[in-house]
């Protein structure tokens, strides 16, 4: 059983850019979550991925879009950089049932950082 | 709107002391709570729901409705606790997970 791999480990981009960052889910998990961790912060929730299809957002503006493939990956795509989108980025994918979800497993996280 | 406090930035002990960590929370319905560590070079990693009851390497938590608390406590720290704890908390559905900002745990010998 493999656990949740994360690409690249570190990124470095303009403002105004465009970025995607990928994530490899948890062998059997059919659950994917995105969080933006800025310095001295706890994570915080981007949205969530179900069956290809996003079922849960935070308080993320539209530039922030993602993707889930058949296979259980995923991206997050973040668009029109900004300075303040400088921040770890941590996948956790997990294996949501009828009867609740269950424990979320991280990644390591991309590094992003914005100039 | 759901909110997670941990008031301690840093909290340093010695080994063999009592340890707890606060948590405080803010939500409007019944919440599922969890404390997650993450170890120096490491992934965060699940330590403990309130829903299993259980106690994993020695640390508790007891959810206290009436004051909206989560602490996890531990009796006797040992060096290995050092850590950066997050309490987190899910409202339910696609809820995704609300963590508070993190305790830094420091053991000292």
């Amino acid at each position: 059983e493999t656990g949740v791999t994360q690409s690249p480990t570190h990124l470095i981009k303009t403002r105004g850019q465009q970025v995607t960052l990928r994530c490899s889910s948890q062998s059997g998990h059919n659950t994917v979550s995105w969080y933006q961790q800025a310095l001295g912060q706890g994570p915080q929730f981007i949205f969530q991925y179900y069956r290809e299809e996003e079922n849960g957002r935070g308080n993320f503006p539209p530039r922030f879009s993602g993707l889930q493939f058949p296979n259980y990956s995923s991206e997050l795509n973040v668009n029109a950089l900004e300075l303040d989108d400088s921040a770890l980025y941590l996948c956790a994918s997990s294996l949501d049932l009828a009867g609740g979800t269950q424990e979320q497993f991280f990644g390591p996280g991309t590094r992003l950082t914005v100039l | 709107a759901q909110r997670v406090t941990q008031p301690e930035k840093l909290l340093s002990v010695f080994k063999g002391a009592p340890v707890e960590l606060k948590c405080n929370y803010s939500y409007s319905g019944s919440p599922e709570l969890f404390w997650y560590v993450q170890y120096s070079r490491q992934r965060l990693q699940l330590l403990l729901r309130h829903i299993s009851r259980e106690s994993i390497k020695g640390f508790t938590a007891d959810l206290n409705k009436g004051e909206t608390s989560f602490h996890l406590k531990k009796p006797f720290a040992q060096e290995e606790d050092s850590a950066m704890y997050y309490c987190a908390l899910r409202g339910g559905g696609a809820d995704g997970l609300t963590f508070g900002k993190g305790t830094h745990l420091i053991i000292q010998p």
